[in-house]
C-alpha cells in the first residue's frame, strides 16, 4: 500500500539556519503530496502541498517539490525562525486531498 | 469563524469500556473524517463521513464506528477498549470535493488504563 518515510528527528538548528527534511513516498499511482505541521497543544495545519510532478508548493518561507522521478517531497526553508519549532510531517493522498496516509513526523527544534 | 471543535479534550477509561468522542467541523464544511495518532507517530485514517453516511475507512476493527449528524457534526465511538486505543483522536472537516484541503481540529487525548 501507499506509504510515506521521513527523516526521524529531532532537528536542532540555530535561528537563521538552513533547514531541509527529506520525505520520500511510494504509491501506486500520482498521489497528491502535503506538508502539515502540527505546533505544540494544537491540531495539524497544512503548510503546501503540491499535486503533480514538478509542482513547488510553498508557503510562509517554505518550499517543496513534487519530484517523481526520485519519488521526493523534502521540505526546505532557507532561515529558520525560533517559532518555527514544531513537528513536521509529510504527507500523500491518491483521492484529491482526502483519506491522508502520514509519515511519522519530524520535530523540529530551532534555538536562538 | 470557529475551526474544527473536539470534545472532551482528554479522558481517561478503563479496558473494555466505551467511548465517545465528538466534533464539530469547521463552518461551512459537511465532510468530517477521523485518525488516529498514537505517541511518536504520524496520525492514521479511521473513517469518513459524508451525508451521515461512512464514505471511506481505513484498516480499523469494527469496534471503531462513527455517527454524522444533520448539522454535520460527527462522533466516534469505540467499543472494548484496549491498551492500544491510547491515542490522540483527530478530527478533520472539509468541503465535500475531492481537492478541498482538511482542516483538523486539536484532537482528543484517550488514555487507556
Amino acid at each position: 500500500g501507499d506509504s510515506v518515510t521521513q527523516m526521524e528527528g529531532p532537528v536542532t538548528l540555530s535561528e537563521e539556519a538552513f533547514l531541509t527534511i527529506n520525505c520520500t513516498y511510494t504509491a501506486t499511482g500520482y498521489p497528491s503530496l502535503f506538508w502539515y505541521v502540527q505546533y505544540p497543544g494544537e491540531g495539524l495545519q497544512l503548510l503546501l502541498k503540491a499535486t503533480k510532478a514538478d509542482d513547488k508548493g510553498s508557503n510562509k518561507g517554505f518550499e517543496a517539490t513534487y519530484r517523481k522521478e526520485t519519488t521526493s517531497f523534502h521540505l526546505e526553508k532557507g532561515s529558520v525562525q525560533v517559532s518555527d519549532s514544531a513537528v513536521y510531517f509529510c504527507a500523500l493522498s491518491d483521492q484529491g486531498f482526502q483519506k491522508l496516509v502520514f509519515g511519522t513526523g519530524t520535530r523540529l527544534l530551532v534555538s536562538p | 469563524d470557529a475551526g474544527v471543535t473536539q470534545s472532551p479534550t482528554h479522558l481517561i477509561k478503563t479496558r473494555g469500556q466505551q467511548v465517545t468522542l465528538r466534533c464539530s467541523p469547521k463552518s461551512g464544511h459537511d465532510t468530517v473524517s477521523w485518525y488516529q495518532q498514537a505517541l511518536g507517530q504520524g496520525p492514521q485514517f479511521i473513517f469518513q463521513y459524508y451525508e451521515e453516511e461512512e464514505r471511506q475507512r481505513g484498516n480499523f476493527p469494527d469496534r471503531f464506528s462513527g455517527h454524522q449528524f444533520p448539522n454535520y457534526s460527527s462522533e466516534l465511538n469505540v467499543n472494548a477498549l484496549l491498551l492500544g486505543d491510547s491515542a490522540l483522536y483527530l478530527c478533520a472537516s472539509s468541503r465535500g470535493q475531492v481537492e478541498s484541503p482538511l482542516h483538523f481540529g486539536n484532537g482528543t487525548r484517550l488514555t487507556v488504563t
